[in-house]
């Protein structure tokens, strides 16, 4: 067990609606990541919070957007899905910035 | 582009055959490298991180070791519960990760 928490671990809903993942850090971390993890792309980082500020952002779709609230939890809100977003959503945490980054144990999104 | 590229992409081997699992890379200035095991449907867990050419971590049935250029992980003697897609990564501009593909191990009995 990392000590990184998601929910919810299965998500099935149709396009065009909209989601919202959550994760909860590690006690003590302020960084928190989202990855994207499909069949054919393997992990991609999608973007990083810091202490409730944006800090890094990578290949994140404009229909995607993500906060930090001031208990550190993260939601990431992914709108307007489509078939291809159907994905494993992985959130890490760190203490900072170049520290290990502790993985949770993912939700799984199933657009039809 | 910096990239990061892991060899074999996958690796089936008898129970007690070590081998070694093979991860280079291309960024430039070098602030770590990191491994991590998958499980089907499971997050990355944590193995081990290597900051300096040279430097070398154990961990039980795995040894993980760094150059200037690539990383190898070791698998001494492997039992079927290793079984997992092992992933290595960098870290690049500010705190982001690149990760590679991955090397699927499969040990048999």
């Amino acid at each position: 067990d990392s000590g990184v928490t998601q929910t919810p671990k299965h998500l099935i809903t149709a396009t065009g609606q909209r989601v919202t993942l959550r994760c909860s850090p590690r006690s003590g971390d302020l960084s928190v990541y989202w990855y994207q993890q499909s069949l054919d792309q393997g992990l991609q980082f999608l973007i990083q919070y810091y202490n409730g500020e944006e800090r890094a952002k990578g290949n994140i779709l404009e229909r995607f957007s993500a906060q930090q609230f001031p208990d550190l939890h993260s939601e990431l809100n992914l709108s307007s899905l489509e078939l291809g977003d159907s994905a494993l959503y992985f959130c890490a945490s760190s203490l900072g910035g170049l520290e290990t980054q502790y993985f949770g144990p993912g939700t799984r999104l199933l657009v039809l | 582009e910096d990239q990061v590229t892991q060899s074999p992409e996958a690796l089936r081997l008898q129970e007690g055959e070590s081998s070694s699992l093979n991860c280079s890379y291309t960024v430039s200035g070098l602030r770590g490298l990191f491994w991590y095991r998958q499980d089907p449907g499971k997050g990355p867990e944590f193995l081990f991180t290597l900051y300096s050419a040279g430097e070398e971590k154990e961990k039980e049935r795995l040894k993980a070791t760094l150059t200037k250029k690539e990383s190898f992980l070791h698998i001494t003697a492997p039992k079927p519960e290793d079984s997992a897609t092992y992933l290595c990564a960098v870290p690049w501009n500010t705190d982001k990760l690149i990760f590679g593909t991955g090397t699927r191990l499969q040990v048999f009995p």
